[in-house]
Parts: structure tokens; C-alpha cells; sequence
């Protein structure tokens, strides 16, 4: 089955300076790649994600590039903000048969913002 | 927008209960799936369900049982719970999309705390 790496675990980023986590997938038939932002006893919420077509994408101040032949992928925060402070997941899944199947999800990158 | 709800909110039980979870999926969404996130952990595929039918099959155990029903809502069933079952349970949804690559919302989750 999939393995989703992720690192670091925790992160500390002045506010205003940039944030990087990376991820990687063992399984090549991965295809979708999202990103998820948890905030203490709340739900994942969907911030990017991207698909195995396009090599980078960029949403205001997120932006997630994927590398398929290395097999990993990265979230980029610019300009961070103290509300950007959470945990972030990284996903992968693929499509079987029809339809996107289960989310296998990274360990997890507690990010601090620094103010 | 509506999204992904999910009763009840908080679940307390004793050892050796049962508990049944509910999901209401986004509407027109025809996909559930559930996770279930333990204490500073990733979430954990359990199970999916499409169009009322069994899409896939994770680390759920045999004491928890689920279905999706001709309304599309989900329930999962847990029997004999232990300690260990307590956690955040979240439910996601999804609508299937030609190529597969569908976006997964998750609801606020359930927390059940087995006593």
C-alpha cells in the first residue's frame, strides 16, 4: 500500500518569512495530492492540491509543486501570518476503477508562526 | 455552501458499548468515506463507500461495522468499544468525477471518548 513521509514535524517560521514542507509517496499509481490544514480539535480543511498532470500550482500565497519521478512534493507558505499557524497534512491517493479512492495522509507538520 | 455534517458531536460510552456514528454527505455527493484520528495522529482510513455499496476497506476492525444508505447518509456501527477506540471520527464526501480525481470534504468529526 502507500507510504506518505512528511517532514519536518514541527516548524517555527517568523512571521512574514516563508515555510516549506515536504512529503514523499512510495506508491508511483498516486495521482492527487492534497494538502490539508488542521486546527486543533477541528476538521482538515483543503487549502491546495494538485494532480499528477501539472508540476506546480499556486494559490495566492500557497503553492505546491510535485516531482513524480522522485516521488515527493512540497507545500510552500509565503508571507506567513500568525492564522497560518495549525497543523498541515499532505495526502496522496489514486484512482481506481472509477473515482478517487482513500487518502493515505502524512504524519504531520506542526507549524509555529512566529509574531 | 452546505457542507459535510455529522452527529452527534461528542460521544462519551463505557467499555463494551456500542456506539453508532451518522454522516449527511455534501449534497448530490455520492461518496462517504470515514477516518478516524487518534491524539496527535494522521488521520486513518477506516472505510468508502459508492452509491451505497463498499468502495474500500482500510485498518477499520471487525467490531465496527458501516453502510451507506439509499439517501446517501452513513452510519458507522462499533461494538464491544475499548479504550483504544477513543479518537476524533471524521466523515468525508466526495462526488465522482470522469478521470477520478475528485476533491474529499471533510465534516466536523465525532468524538468519541470510551470510558
Amino acid at each position: 500500500g502507500e507510504n506518505v513521509e512528511q517532514h519536518p514535524s514541527t516548524l517555527s517560521v517568523q512571521e512574514g518569512d516563508s515555510a516549506v514542507i515536504k512529503c514523499t509517496y512510495s506508491d508511483s499509481a498516486s495521482n492527487y495530492f492534497p494538502w490539508y490544514k488542521q486546527e486543533l480539535g477541528k476538521r482538515p480543511q483543503l487549502i491546495i492540491d494538485i494532480r499528477s498532470n501539472v508540476g506546480e500550482k499556486k494559490d495566492q500565497r500557497i503553492a505546491v509543486t510535485l516531482n513524480k519521478t522522485a516521488k515527493h512534493f512540497s507545500l510552500h507558505i509565503t508571507e506567513t501570518q500568525p492564522e497560518d499557524s495549525a497543523v498541515y497534512f499532505c495526502a496522496a491517493s489514486y484512482t481506481r476503477n472509477f473515482g478517487n479512492e482513500k487518502l493515505t495522509f502524512g504524519t504531520g507538520t506542526r507549524l509555529t508562526i512566529i509574531p | 455552501a452546505a457542507g459535510v455534517i455529522q452527529s452527534p458531536r461528542h460521544l462519551i460510552k463505557e467499555k463494551r458499548e456500542t456506539a453508532t456514528l451518522k454522516c449527511y454527505p455534501i449534497p448530490r455527493h455520492d461518496t462517504v468515506y470515514w477516518y478516524q484520528q487518534g491524539p496527535g495522529q494522521d488521520p486513518q482510513f477506516l472505510i468508502s463507500f459508492y452509491e451505497k455499496m463498499q468502495s474500500d476497506k482500510g485498518s477499520i476492525p471487525d467490531r465496527f461495522s458501516a453502510q451507506q444508505f439509499s439517501d446517501y447518509h452513513s452510519e458507522l456501527n462499533m461494538s464491544s468499544l475499548e479504550l483504544g477506540d477513543s479518537a476524533l471520527y471524521f466523515c468525508a464526501s466526495s462526488l465522482r468525477l470522469a478521470g477520478g480525481l475528485d476533491t474529499q470534504y471533510f465534516g466536523p468529526g465525532t468524538r468519541l471518548t470510551v470510558l
